[in-house]
């Protein structure tokens, strides 16, 4: 059964600080990698999509690797904002095929970037 | 462009109502999710819809949890009779099997079972 850590749970940073969350899973059998955020009352926004061929994907000032070997993947955000602070979650995807089409999710990081 | 759009947002009923929470997933997608997620257990995959077919619904919950998708743009998950175990926010996500396989979700139903 696939399982995914998110580390650190929660993060405080001040404003302009480059930083780094960390996901990582038991089963490096992945189609897909897949990093969200979260607002607090809101749904899920897709940040960026792995595919398990792909080693990073860019958009913006966010950074997301994946060394699915290892079975890791960070997100890496590039002179935090204040509207940066949100729940970052990471969800990998096993495939197509009836139980591999779930996405199984970490718990989460939960940023702070203060002004 | 639209995106995953639910209905209601909120709902607050009491033990024992049924409840139907409803989602218009995205134009030419052709895959549907419902998750549930709650402080306990976080994110949780009910159901899962290709093609308006269930593909896997090993996460329902029990009996009292039902889903359906009569075409391609709408879906529905009802909850007869609730309890306030269910209350939690209900999330429908969608996406293009065989195209990447992202996911987008919608904005969630809040629900409350007093």
């Amino acid at each position: 059964k696939q399982e995914v850590t998110q580390i650190p749970a929660a993060l405080s940073v001040p404003e302009g600080e480059n930083l780094v969350l960390n996901c990582s899973f038991t089963d490096s059998a992945i189609y897909n990698l897949q990093w969200f955020r979260q607002d607090p009352g809101k749904g899920l926004t897709s940040l960026l999509l792995i595919q398990s061929s792909q080693r990073e994907q860019t958009s913006g000032r966010l950074n997301a690797s994946l060394d699915k070997s290892s079975g890791r993947s960070t997100l890496y955000i590039a002179a935090s904002q204040p509207g940066d602070s949100a729940t970052y979650l990471c969800a990998v995807r096993r495939g197509w095929e009836t139980s591999g089409s779930r996405l199984t999710f970490g718990e989460g990081t939960q940023l702070t970037v203060n002004p | 462009d639209a995106g995953v759009i639910q209905s209601p947002r909120h709902e607050v009923t009491e033990m024992g109502q049924e409840v139907t929470l409803r989602c218009k997933p995205i134009s030419g997608h052709n895959s549907l999710f419902w998750y549930r997620q709650t402080m306990m257990r976080g994110l949780e995959l009910l159901i899962y819809f290709n093609n308006n077919v269930p593909i896997d619904d090993s996460g329902m919950p029990e009996d009292r949890f039902s889903a359906k998708m009569p075409n391609a743009s709408f879906s529905t998950l009802k909850i007869q009779p609730s309890e306030p175990r269910d209350s939690a926010v209900y999330f429908c996500a969608s996406g293009r099997e065989g195209v990447g396989g992202e996911l987008f979700f919608g904005e969630g139903s809040r629900l409350t079972v007093l």
